[in-house]
Parts: C-alpha cells; sequence; structure tokens
C-alpha cells in the first residue's frame, strides 16, 4: 500500500493488560514518525512522535519502537484503561516533507 | 483538538453545488494543513499552507477543489461542483514554525461533508 500500513485492523483488550499496537512502513526515506489516537466523531490526537536517529521513546504510559532494518514501528500501552478505547494511526514524513502519510488504523477496544 | 477551530462541523450538499470549509487555527500558528478522511479509512494529505502562500498541494484534486490561507481570517478549504466522491470528514491542523521545528499537529475536530 501506500506509505504506511498496519498489520491488524482490530485489537481488543482488558482493562489493565498492555496494549501493543503495530505499524509498517514501506519508505526508506521516511524519518519522521508519530502516533495519533483518534476517538469516535474527533480529530486526531498527538500521542508521541520518533525521528529515525532514535529506537525508542516513551511517554505517559506510552513507548514507541522504530525497527529501521525491518521498516517496522509499534505503539505500546501500559496498564490500558478504557479511555484509550480509540484508533490509532501511525504516520510517516517522508524526507523534508512537510505533509504527513497516514496509515488506515488500528481500533484498540478496552472492555473492563 | 487544542484550539483549531473548524466549521461548520456539519455540511449538507447536493450535488452541483458548492462546499466551503473554515479553519482557525491556534493563536499564534502561521501553518495550516488540510486533510480528508473516508470513512474507515486514514488521513489523506491534501494541502499545506502558510499565510498568503500555497506551499504544497500535492494532495489536492486538479479539479474543482481549491485552498487559502489569506493574511486576515481563516484558512477556506473550497469544493466546487460537489460530487457524491466527495463525503468524507476533512480535518484541518495547525503548527507554528513547521511540522518538523514542532513535533506534532493540532487537528480542528473536523468537518463532516455529506453530499447527497
Amino acid at each position: 500500500g501506500e506509505g504506511v500500513g498496519l498489520h491488524l485492523p482490530t485489537l481488543s483488550v482488558q482493562e489493565g493488560d498492555n496494549s501493543i499496537i503495530n505499524c509498517a512502513y514501506s519508505n526508506s526515506a521516511s524519518d519522521y514518525f508519530i502516533w495519533y489516537k483518534q476517538e469516535s466523531g474527533k480529530g486526531p490526537q498527538f500521542i508521541i512522535d520518533i525521528r529515525s536517529n532514535m529506537d525508542k521513546r516513551q511517554g505517559q504510559r506510552v513507548t514507541v519502537l522504530l525497527n529501521k532494518t525491518v521498516k517496522h514501528l509499534s505503539l505500546q500501552i501500559a496498564a490500558t484503561q478504557p479511555g484509550d478505547s480509540a484508533v490509532y494511526f501511525c504516520a510517516e514524513s517522508q524526507g523534508g516533507s512537510e505533509k504527513l502519510v497516514f496509515g488506515k488504523g488500528t481500533k484498540l477496544t478496552v472492555n473492563p | 483538538n487544542a484550539g483549531v477551530m473548524q466549521n461548520p462541523r456539519h455540511l449538507v450538499r447536493r450535488r452541483g453545488q458548492e462546499a466551503r470549509l473554515r479553519c482557525s487555527p491556534m493563536k499564534g500558528h502561521s501553518h495550516v494543513y488540510w486533510y480528508r478522511q473516508l470513512p474507515e479509512e486514514g488521513l489523506k494529505f491534501m494541502v499545506y499552507l502558510q499565510k498568503e502562500n500555497i506551499i504544497d498541494e500535492s494532495g489536492m484534486p486538479k479539479e474543482r477543489f481549491s485552498a487559502e490561507f489569506p493574511k486576515e481570517g481563516p484558512s477556506i478549504l473550497r469544493i466546487q461542483q460537489v460530487v457524491r466522491g466527495d463525503s468524507a470528514a476533512y480535518f484541518c491542523a495547525s503548527s507554528p514554525p513547521g511540522l518538523r521545528n514542532t513535533g506534532e499537529l493540532f487537528f480542528g475536530e473536523g468537518s463532516r461533508l455529506t453530499v447527497l
């Protein structure tokens, strides 16, 4: 597909479990990646970003891992909560461009 | 969703009519981006503007679509002679000096266009 894609369209987890959302990208020139969360009827919300000179970056309850060798990106959410239920998109920026290329998204459902 | 204002939130048009979507960026932001999202899809880049300048319109359809960001007032995405395939959510985002410097875009809530 174009640019960025995801392995799974849906993910269902139990509250308190850790979630891992995966993303594959195809453009070796991509050097900047962002994860967004989109709740129903709302705009995307920035979660965390990572540049290609890094392998890992941590935020509050979230970690992004970047494997440039296999062009793979993942988002880990620790102690998943019902409020984490949303669609998660990865996006890439291709070498100097201001525009982002988004994947199709993974719908995360957190069961109580 | 920190302060980017889009209106209208919902717009219904008949085929052949014009649609105008407005976006007021966050205070102090001079860069605006428009993205389109079809149901169950990711966002697709359309255009990137700075005040009075179109920087990158590589995602804009060649016909019927235009965008502007005047010196005063909101950014406008204009769709002429709408067709059913234009039905989508249109998101505006803004940033201060530019994506790579800030590391994130601030998205609005979107304008949902339905073409009958």
